[in-house]
């Protein structure tokens, strides 16, 4: 069975600081895809990356940053010079190759960047 | 171009009642996945519809059930309402039926009480 850890339940950062969301996954199907969700106070969940398990290169877009390694079965995120606009619910989820992209989610980590 | 709206955003209804939910894809989506998200933890997915069919079903009982229409649009009815049922409810779509490397798009979730 698939099942997503997020440990972190709530982080508390200054704006400025960098911030890292972790992640840790398990699955018995060699091809999965990874997602990470942000959810504001709104609760719609805004997508923000898909990473499938033959791309283990780590990708940087703006701000945010994913190191994925399937060694530690690990796919964390890291914000960058965080802004209080980035206080939200953080999840990582899961999608196994023949599950027709049914998603498991973790517990989320809530990130309360502070002014 | 509109995303994913779900209605209503709100509702109370009384253990033993009977609910409907409703979700519009986003344009040129046609597969809706509906999702459970009690207070403080990650979403729990319910089922998927594509094609007008029920494709994956989630851990849960045969009080929850759908219904999608051709114009891809869906509905989730639950039964015998308990207490438990209490949460978000939130509904996704994606693109592409049963293709697997798409990000799924969500609506900002109806929040039911049942008291």
């Amino acid at each position: 069975a698939q099942k997503v850890t997020q440990a972190q339940t709530e982080i508390s950062v200054v704006e400025k600081e960098d911030v890292t969301l972790d992640c840790v996954y398990e699955t018995r199907d060699t091809t999965y895809y990874l997602f990470w969700y942000k959810q504001p106070p709104s609760g719609e969940l805004v997508f923000l990356i898909r990473r499938n398990s033959f791309d283990e290169q780590n990708e940087i877009s703006g701000r945010y940053s994913w190191n994925f390694q399937k060694s530690t079965s690990s796919f964390n995120f890291t914000i960058t010079a965080s802004q209080v606009v980035d206080s939200a619910v953080y999840f990582c989820a899961l999608s196994e190759a023949g599950s027709a992209r049914q998603l498991t989610f973790g517990s989320g980590t809530q990130l309360t960047v502070l002014p | 171009d509109a995303g994913v709206t779900q209605s209503p955003t709100h509702l109370i209804k009384t253990r033993g009642q009977q609910v409907t939910l409703r979700c519009s894809p986003k344009s040129g989506h046609d597969t809706v996945s509906w999702y459970q998200q009690a207070l403080g933890q990650g979403p729990q997915f319910i089922f998927q519809y594509y094609e007008e069919e029920e494709r994956q079903r989630g851990n849960f009982p045969d009080r929850f059930s759908g219904h999608q229409f051709p114009n891809y649009s869906s509905e989730l009815n639950v039964n015998a309402l308990l207490l438990g049922d209490s949460a978000l409810y939130l509904c996704a779509s994606v693109r592409g039926g049963m293709i697997r490397n798409t990000e799924a798009f969500f609506g900002q979730g109806t929040r039911l009480t049942v008291v």
